[in-house]
């Protein structure tokens, strides 16, 4: 069974560091992985997604990476502004019917 | 804009009684998705669609129906079987499996 894990749940920086987001699954066998971010109240908002035979995708001062055989991901956002707070969730593709297992999230607070 | 809707944004349900959350996208999307959300876990799949007339249980399908009679719209009814339907539930939808899912902002439902 599939297990999707997200460290730290939580995370408080200020405003201009660099950090990174950590995401972990047990089963390799996944067609692609998704980052997404939700504010409070809110739905989710899709901001990267890898596919299985990808390493890594950009999008401005977000990098996510994938390795499949370790069952790792990271999303790595620069230069942190207090608007990047939310929490960040990762899900993972199983099977080709399309659904997604989510992990937990890790919720971040960027200071000013 | 293209997009997906969810309505109402708040619901309150009495004892005994059924409740329908809305789901409508205009984004020609083949499948759609229903999750539920619960304070510190991850989002949990309910049932899904691929296809029109067609819809598959999820992970925690019980005291919940659907019905896909239109592509655009994907209706959620809470029943009076569900014992512990307090949650935050999400529609999401998706062109193919490779592509990203994109979400709705959500229906909040409580018990009164």
């Amino acid at each position: 069974k599939q297990e999707v894990t997200q460290i730290p749940a939580a995370l408080s920086v200020p405003e201009g560091e660099n950090l990174v987001l950590n995401c972990s699954f047990t089963d390799s066998a996944i067609y692609n992985l998704q980052w997404f971010r939700q504010d409070p109240g809110k739905g989710l908002t899709s901001l990267l997604l890898i596919q299985s035979s990808q390493r890594e995708q950009t999008s401005g001062r977000l990098n996510a990476s994938l390795d499949k055989s370790s069952g790792r991901s990271t999303l790595y956002i620069a230069a942190s502004q207090p608007g990047d707070s939310a929490t960040y969730l990762c899900a993972v593709l199983r099977g080709s019917q399309g659904n997604l297992i989510f992990g937990k999230g890790t919720k971040l607070s960027v200071k000013p | 804009d293209g997009g997906i809707t969810q309505s109402p944004k708040y619901l309150f349900r009495k004892e005994g009684q059924n409740v329908t959350l809305s789901c409508e996208q205009n984004l020609n999307h083949d499948a759609m998705y229903w999750y539920r959300q619960d304070p510190g876990q991850g989002l949990r799949l309910i049932y899904y669609s691929q296809i029109v007339n067609d819809f598959q249980k999820g992970d925690i399908a019980e005291g919940y129906s659907v019905s896909r009679e239109k592509k655009e719209s994907f209706p959620l009814t809470v029943t009076s079987a569900q014992k512990n339907p307090t949650a935050f539930y999400l529609c999401a939808s998706r062109q193919r499996e490779w592509q990203p899912q994109h979400f709705g902002d959500g229906t909040r439902l409580s018990i009164l």
